[in-house]
């Protein structure tokens, strides 16, 4: 009964080689963001899609990117990635559209770049 | 920048309350707070959200002041499973997509 899926848990890539990691819901919630979090460091938000409309965070690197082809899935794509990607990425999802609104979190992605 | 500060660190016996505080001094009217915990190498976890009231659940309660501007979580009976960073967040935005982490708390349940 996973409600926020996330695969692969590990992935390993080149430095420079380009690297998507996915994101699956079954709650059917509106919203999907993903967070980056460094070793010993608090989440950070990347952007985010409330439905179809992406938003991203005005100091997220042009490097990472997004796409959501329906409302279950949703990918996060790291173009060129450096050694300072090397972190654990989360998503997570919430209904939206209230001022009361639990985000739910994937287990995570732990990227390392060699 | 998060809106909430935490004590970086506490202690607790397992079996005893563990009481988290957290300060929001600049929080506005229609914001909630939130907290969740992080375990080693895991998503956060949801715990408990609230307004003004006295909020329980399951896994916590949560006091707020009447002032709003800070909060404490309450887990009754630590486990040392309750080991973990504890995060509280005041969210802003009309989604929630401002959710803005601080350090959080390192909570460490002894036996």
């Amino acid at each position: 009964d996973a409600m926020v899926i996330q695969n692969p848990r590990y992935q390993v890539t080149q430095f420079g080689k380009p690297v998507t990691l996915s994101c699956s819901q079954t709650l059917n919630h509106n919203v999907m963001y993903w967070y980056q979090q460094k070793s010993s460091q608090a989440p950070k938000l990347l952007f985010h899609y409330y439905d179809k409309d992406f938003n991203n965070e005005a100091d997220t690197p042009d490097n990472f990117q997004s796409r959501r082809p329906n409302t279950s899935f949703c990918f996060l794509d790291i173009r060129s990635p450096g050694l300072g990607d090397a972190a654990m990425y989360l998503c997570a999802t919430s209904k939206g559209g209230r001022a009361s609104d639990t985000q739910y979190f994937g287990p995570g992605t732990r990227l390392t770049v060699l | 920048d998060a809106k909430t500060t935490q004590p970086p660190s506490m202690d607790c016996a397992e079996g005893r309350a563990a009481n988290l505080p957290c300060n929001h001094s600049t929080i506005s009217g229609n914001e909630y707070v939130y907290w969740y915990r992080q375990i080693h190498s895991q998503g956060p976890q949801y715990i408990i959200h609230g307004l003004k009231n006295n909020e329980t659940n399951e896994m916590a309660s949560l006091i707020i002041t009447e002032d709003r501007k800070s909060s404490t979580l309450i887990l009754p009976h630590a486990t040392l499973r309750d080991t973990a960073v504890y995060y509280c967040i005041v969210r802003v935005g009309n989604y929630g997509q401002n959710f803005v982490f601080g350090p959080g708390t390192r909570l460490s349940v002894l036996p």
